[in-house]
């Protein structure tokens, strides 16, 4: 059975920065690209990042570029998104998601939360 | 970027009804379309992809169809597990999106 379990979320004052992290199991974890996905409170999904199996290509929406890293580490079947540069609007449920081989997400983490306030 | 638009962002339905939901892409995406059920404090549920193409476990109450740019999501006899918001969501390129979500409440 597939699991994904995210950790690493809190309180961040506006500013400073927060790794999450995704611990995967139960599938081969470098085979498969990965996604971080949020939502903020009371609104609907957003894409954050995603990252390929194959050679490491990641994505950003326009709203985390230049200040979030997305990342892998396939000894460990870990996913990691490092954030700076933390603003409220960043506050949100950060998803961990997998991507079926050449489709779309299939699998989703239970989420850990985000909240930037001072 | 590609902009997704649903309608109607909520809806009133009753139990046995059959409701459809329609997603609109500000540019045609071929087939890249998935569907997402969420439920109020778990996370999204993966429901079809590729349009119409259900998700493994996933019952055929659930159905999707559509192309280019105009797609919706149907649901057939609607039990009380379905009330939840419905997520589509584009994979066609990057950076990737979702449409605003539609909230089916009961009646």
């Amino acid at each position: 059975e597939v699991y994904l379990v995210e950790s690493g979320g809190g309180l961040v004052q506006p500013g400073g920065s927060l790794r999450l992290s995704c611990a995967a199991s139960g599938f081969t974890f470098n085979r498969y690209a990965m996604h971080w996905v949020r939502q903020a409170p009371g609104k609907g999904l957003e894409f954050v990042s995603a990252i390929s199996s194959s050679d490491g290509s990641t994505y950003y929406a326009s709203s985390v570029k230049g200040r979030f890293t997305i990342s892998r580490d396939n000894s460990k079947n870990t996913l990691y998104l490092q954030m700076g540069s933390l603003r409220a609007e960043d506050m949100a449920v950060y998803y961990c998601a997998r991507e079926d081989l050449g489709t779309t997400i299939d699998f989703w983490g239970q989420g850990t939360l985000v909240t930037v306030s001072s | 970027d590609i902009q997704m638009t649903q309608s109607p962002s909520s809806l009133s339905a009753s139990v046995g009804d059959r409701v459809t939901i329609t997603c609109r892409a500000s540019q045609g995406i071929r087939s890249s379309l998935a569907w997402f059920q969420q439920k109020p404090g778990k996370a999204p549920k993966s429901l079809i992809f590729a349009a119409s193409s259900l998700q493994s476990g996933v019952p055929s109450k659930f159905s999707g169809s559509g192309s280019g740019t105009d797609f919706t999501l149907t649901i057939t006899s609607l039990q009380p597990e379905d009330f939840a918001t419905y997520y589509c969501h584009q994979y066609y390129s990057y950076p990737l999106s979702f449409g605003g979500g539609t909230k089916v409440e009961m009646k």
